[in-house]
């Protein structure tokens, strides 16, 4: 596609409940990264792939946050339940290459109520 | 720890005024450093890069940069509003690694 492709936009999910989001980054891109955004907050390192492995996953903030990128391409973010500070956009980003320039997408906008 | 700050979390200018927002980094190390911007309900989008080539960096939309180590600032300047330029602006920070650091951001409010 032509940009950074993250689905669902908007999800609204009951606290305790599993949730996934899905990314699906630039044609060729080896690199891609997850950040979360809290309102009023700058974007927040999660996770970065370069290709089907996690080079650094140390922004994960606890055991039910978890990633994966089977085949190098797409991406999905699954949170086990939710509580409601998990509220946040989630975004995702990828790269052609490791410290090139970094494209995003829109965004995925969480609500645990 | 290394950090960067935003100074203002709102700025307002009025249109055709100069812009500036503010940005300080703190490591004793020069990091990489960038400027994003984030329209409403939109992606961010890489306004301008500094990686140690040039200290003055221009970027898009007529934005540009200088770095400066004595102060350790990496301001955001336009010379001139437009009304387009109203989102909001990210400084962040990364040591060539993949892991970008945010600032909070600063909201930019054009007055026609």
């Amino acid at each position: 596609g032509a940009g950074v492709s993250q689905t669902p936009s908007n999800k609204v999910t009951e606290k305790g409940k599993y949730v996934e989001l899905r990314c699906d980054p630039i044609s060729g891109h080896t690199a891609l990264y997850w950040y979360r955004q809290s309102l009023g907050q700058g974007p927040e390192f999660l996770i970065y792939f370069q290709g089907t492995g996690a080079a650094d996953d140390s922004g994960l903030p606890n055991d039910r946050f978890f990633a994966v990128r089977p085949e190098g391409s797409v991406s999905t973010l699954k949170i086990q339940r939710t509580e409601r500070g998990d509220s946040a956009v989630y975004l995702c980003a990828s790269s052609p290459i490791s410290g090139n320039t970094i494209y995003f997408g829109e965004g995925s906008w969480l609500t645990v109520v | 720890a290394q950090s960067v700050t935003q100074l203002g979390s709102h700025v307002s200018v009025s249109e055709g005024a100069l812009v500036l927002l503010r940005c300080n980094y703190s490591s004793s190390v020069p990091p990489y450093l960038f400027w994003y911007v984030q329209y409403p309900n939109q992606g961010l989008q890489l306004l301008l890069k500094y990686t140690s080539a040039a200290t003055l960096v221009k970027g898009i939309n007529g934005f540009e940069a200088e770095f400066k180590k004595s102060e350790t600032s990496f301001h955001l300047t336009k010379p001139s509003a437009h009304m387009s330029d109203a989102a909001e602006y990210f400084c962040a920070y990364s040591f060539g690694n993949e892991k970008l650091t945010f600032g909070t951001g600063t909201r930019l409010t054009i007055i026609p």
